[in-house]
């Protein structure tokens, strides 16, 4: 079974620039999560999708966006780039059994996009 | 809210020396804990979880980690340490839809 992608893997942008990342998860799964990956502030999440809804969000300003598609693909979107939008994107998938929201869902990760705003 | 808490930023030892990741958990209700590894430039690969049922819970790559309530701790420990363990290590708690992550602990290997 194919792991979690991510596209594309490096991207640089300039400030003030619009970025868009996309993330297809395991095959089956559909819950999708992102994650922000600082050298300062570390692992800190982004935001959590599940059958195209929006259902967790991180401490994040409006700049940061996404969504999920029918198939479970999921892509953030980041508006207005700043140079501390700097870092590794992670995107994770678990299954999910409906109506589990309290129990255990491992999460898998992707390889991560990693952005550089100059 | 639900936290994890890693000490040490940085831990150096010897091949063949054993290897202590300590983490320290705070969480209200009974937690879901777990341990990834990050290589250099690569994403986070699920070492070990407990999800409330051994104590004791073995992993890959030969890592180990107790959940020890009374002392609300998930340390993860190896007897004897590769030079291919160099890497990032977190320890993370799950929250509502989402993992929370500690600082991470960067693992050195001496020769």
């Amino acid at each position: 079974k194919a792991g979690v992608t991510q596209t594309p893997r490096y991207l640089i942008k300039t400030r003030g620039q619009q970025v868009t990342l996309s993330c297809s998860p395991i095959s089956g799964h559909r819950s999708v999560s992102w994650y922000q990956q600082t050298p300062g502030q570390g692992l800190q999440f982004l935001f959590e999708y599940f059958s195209e809804t929006q259902r967790n969000k991180g401490n994040f300003p409006g700049r940061f966006s996404g969504r999920q598609f029918s198939n479970s693909r999921s892509e953030m979107n980041v508006s207005t780039l700043e140079l501390g939008d700097s870092a590794l994107y992670l995107c994770a998938s678990s299954l999910e059994l409906a109506g589990a929201l309290s129990s255990y869902n491992e999460q898998f990760f992707g390889p991560g996009t990693r952005l550089t705003v100059l | 809210a639900q936290s994890v808490t890693q000490l040490g930023s940085h831990v150096s030892v010897s091949e063949g020396a054993l290897v202590l990741l300590r983490c320290n958990y705070s969480s209200s209700v009974p937690p879901y804990l777990f341990w990834y590894v990050q290589y250099p430039n690569q994403g986070l690969q699920l070492l070990l979880k407990y999800t409330s049922a051994a104590t004791l819970v073995k992993g890959i790559n030969g890592f180990e980690a107790e959940f020890k309530k009374s002392e609300t701790s998930f340390h993860l420990t190896k007897p004897s340490a590769h030079m291919s363990d160099a890497a990032e290590y977190f320890c993370a708690i799950q929250g509502a839809q989402k993992l929370v992550f500690g600082q991470g602990t960067r693992l050195t290997i001496n020769p």
